[in-house]
């Protein structure tokens, strides 16, 4: 089982829609958990951390599931400007952060 | 502020000559990572830099890579006779501490003929 894993989709969604993401991680010792953005041919950008008590930023929420080990991103009212792909990360108390391989959000007109 | 930046932006290189790449990290964050990238795949990590600690190098794929950081700021990655595997978009992200929010400069796209 890999360390970090994303459905590589891609999630194609009408503007307005709501779409929801998970991340499954195999490391119960994980500690910190982030989601990213990277736009096609840029770098990742920090969208933002999963607190274990769940987070909101806007049109964005983020959740933890210790139980289960996932993670999960719901985007609400999409934009077209919510396509790219959405990394999921994961440090399990090392230094060295594992990354997903990305969910691919396609919001379409 | 000013964030991360990396120069060249692109690259292209013969096979078998040496190239450098290098990170500029926000002032102030003590972590720096190398990580590459090659199309359509994950982020690979190569190696950490945390203060003037020394280097965790784990990733690196061969002893054809290394890296320096000078002074606890500045980094280059050196990649030695360069192969076509090797290209790839290497990123560069630097962050307060450890592994936490982690802010990555625009990337070098290197391709190697």
């Amino acid at each position: 089982r890999k360390e970090v894993e994303q459905d590589p989709g891609p999630f194609n969604v009408p503007e307005g829609a709501t779409v929801a993401f998970n991340c499954t991680y195999s490391n119960s010792a994980s500690q910190s958990f982030f989601w990213y953005r990277q736009d096609c041919r840029k770098e990742p950008k920090l969208l933002m951390s999963v607190y274990s008590s769940g987070n909101e930023d806007g049109r964005f929420t983020a959740q933890l599931n210790r139980a289960s080990q996932y993670i999960s991103l719901l985007i609400r009212d999409s934009k077209l400007s919510d396509s790219a792909t959405y990394l999921c990360v994961v440090n399990a108390g090392s230094y060295i952060p594992t990354f997903g391989r990305g969910t691919s959000l396609i919001v379409h007109p | 502020g000013a964030g991360v930046s990396q120069s060249p932006s692109n690259k292209v290189t013969e096979k078998g000559k040496d190239v450098e790449l290098r990170c500029d990290p926000i002032s102030g964050h003590t972590a720096l990572y190398w990580y590459r990238q090659s199309l359509g795949q994950g982020l690979e990590f190569l190696i950490y830099f945390q203060g003037n600690s020394a280097p965790d190098k784990s990733g690196l794929p061969s002893d054809r890579f290394s890296a320096e950081r000078t002074g606890g700021s500045v980094s280059t990655l050196t990649i030695q006779r360069t192969q076509q595997e090797d290209s790839a978009v290497y990123l560069c992200a630097s962050s307060l501490r450890g592994p936490y929010e982690q802010y990555f400069g625009p990337g070098t796209r290197l391709t190697v003929t």
